[in-house]
């Protein structure tokens, strides 16, 4: 079975906290695709990251990071020094098989976390 | 820039009426695009996938026969929501995604939002 759990589903900080999202996903195949979205009140999906199965490299990127455990099957997203633009929805996803980098393959979402960033 | 474009953006419509929403790949084509409904403060449920020149398939509990989604060319694909009920009335969004590419995403639509009256 396919699932990607986001226990959290509200955070709220103080900006400039930091801030970690948690994400645990289930899959039966060996080669999959993680991704986090963020969705601002506006609705539009941003793609934030894409992870595939074999790179547990960690990756930052400015203020995000992502930690990818494999042994726990969690993807976890930090914000470090929050700001106010970063709220907004958080949606971690599983795209499983091999179709070229989850490219052509469908994505099961967790049910999101509403980050909110009071100034 | 946005490499899927979804238009309208919104449309109100009155209850027993179609609605077409369109979903095109801007500087790639698409071979397969997937459809998702969300509704308020809920996740993204993948309604059906389309794939270029054959029929789509649709998950479980989606009535292929009210949601009508044709993928008739390498850049376009078209839902229509028919004889529209305000239990429809949702967020809609597109997404489209390219054999060839390896290290792209799958790129979304800005979204459709529906409500029926």
């Amino acid at each position: 079975a396919q699932k990607v759990t986001q226990a959290q589903t509200e955070i709220s900080v103080v900006e400039k906290e930091d801030v970690t999202l948690d994400c645990v996903y289930e899959t039966r195949d060996t080669t999959y695709y993680l991704f986090w979205y963020k969705q601002p009140p506006s609705g539009e999906l941003v793609f934030l990251i894409r992870r595939n199965s074999f790179d547990e490299q960690n990756e930052i990127s400015g203020r995000y990071s992502w930690n990818f455990q494999k042994s726990t099957s969690s993807f976890n997203f930090t914000i470090t020094a929050s700001q106010v633009v970063d709220s907004a929805v958080y949606f971690c996803a599983l795209s499983e098989g091999r179709g070229y980098g989850g490219a052509t393959n469908k994505l099961i979402f967790g049910t999101g976390t509403l980050l909110a960033v009071q100034p | 820039g946005a490499v899927v474009s979804q238009h309208p953006s919104w449309v109100i419509c009155k209850s027993g009426t179609s609605v077409k929403i369109e979903c095109r790949s801007l500087d790639f084509q698409a071979t397969t695009m997937f459809w998702y409904r969300q509704f308020p403060k809920q996740s993204l449920m993948l309604m059906a996938t389309s794939n270029e020149g054959s029929k789509a398939t649709y998950e479980q509990g989606v009535e292929k026969d009210k949601f009508l989604i044709n993928h008739a060319s390498l850049t376009l694909s078209t839902l229509t929501v028919t004889s529209a009920h305000p239990e429809d009335s949702s967020f809609y969004i597109c997404s489209a995604g390219f054999q060839g590419r390896r290290n792209s995403p799958l790129h979304f639509g800005n979204g459709t939002r529906l409500t029926v009256t």
